[in-house]
């Protein structure tokens, strides 16, 4: 399977832990992105990524929120001392970037994260 | 402000039928591209279909065109043919900037289509 892929697909958690979230985008792709989506709403852009730079970050991603993409190829989002308002899914997407004239994103399955 | 308005929460249509799903946008960057995804009950995003705000024809993949009106702000998405593995969450989306560094996709809060048999 060449598509994204993001793991763990869910994580339950207690408030106040820390949880990491890993995505492995199309290897070719050199932009990867990161969004949140609570249930009946569109995604919500937090952040992304051109190789490992990290070139726009989202007024929602709090202080508590961390983006890395190292080595320009898999990336983590951690969110530290979680809260409730965090249960959401995490999407993770890919595109080619500026050489891809549709600018197409390729998305994963998601991580789905639950607060208690 | 909205960027990405999606009026209908709710559609139905009979299976064989064509439907329209709305969608109105708002943007001042002259260079902006929209987007149609399609989200079954599995939860993942599937890529529909892409016009540029430069295409001078409306976009079309298979059963899926795209109704382009620039001076109206709006790109509805026509399914026509409607099957019944076309029911889900249909979403709107545009990004601005393109050719640029400047990458954020904005998505609109998403219509949910059933079709009846």
């Amino acid at each position: 399977d060449t598509g994204v892929s993001q793991d763990p697909r869910h994580k339950i958690t207690k408030r106040g832990q820390n949880v990491t979230f890993r995505c492995d985008p199309i290897s070719e792709h050199n932009r990867l992105y990161w969004y949140r989506q609570t249930l009946g709403q569109g995604p919500e852009f937090l952040t992304y990524f051109q190789n490992e730079a990290q070139l726009e970050k989202s007024r929602l991603l709090s202080d508590r929120f961390s983006a890395e993409r190292p080595k320009g190829s898999f990336s983590t989002l951690e969110i530290q001392r979680t809260e409730q308002g965090d249960s959401a899914m995490y999407l993770c997407a890919s595109s080619v970037g500026l050489r891809d004239r549709t600018y197409e994103q390729y998305f994963g399955p998601g991580t789905r994260l639950t607060v208690t | 402000a909205q960027k990405i308005t999606q009026t209908q929460p709710g559609m139905f249509v009979q299976e064989k039928e064509a439907v329209t799903l709305d969608c109105t946008y708002d943007t001042s960057d002259p260079s902006y591209g929209l987007f149609w995804y399609k989200q079954p009950s599995s939860g993942e995003m599937i890529f529909l279909i892409y016009q540029g705000s430069y295409d001078q024809q409306n976009a079309t993949e298979g059963r899926y065109s795209l109704n382009f009106q620039k001076a109206r702000k709006s790109a509805n998405l026509v399914i026509s043919a409607s099957q019944l593995g076309d029911s889900a969450m249909y979403f709107c989306a545009m990004r601005e900037g393109l050719g640029t560094s400047y990458d954020k996709v904005i998505f609109g809060p998403g219509t949910s289509l059933s079709v009846i048999p």
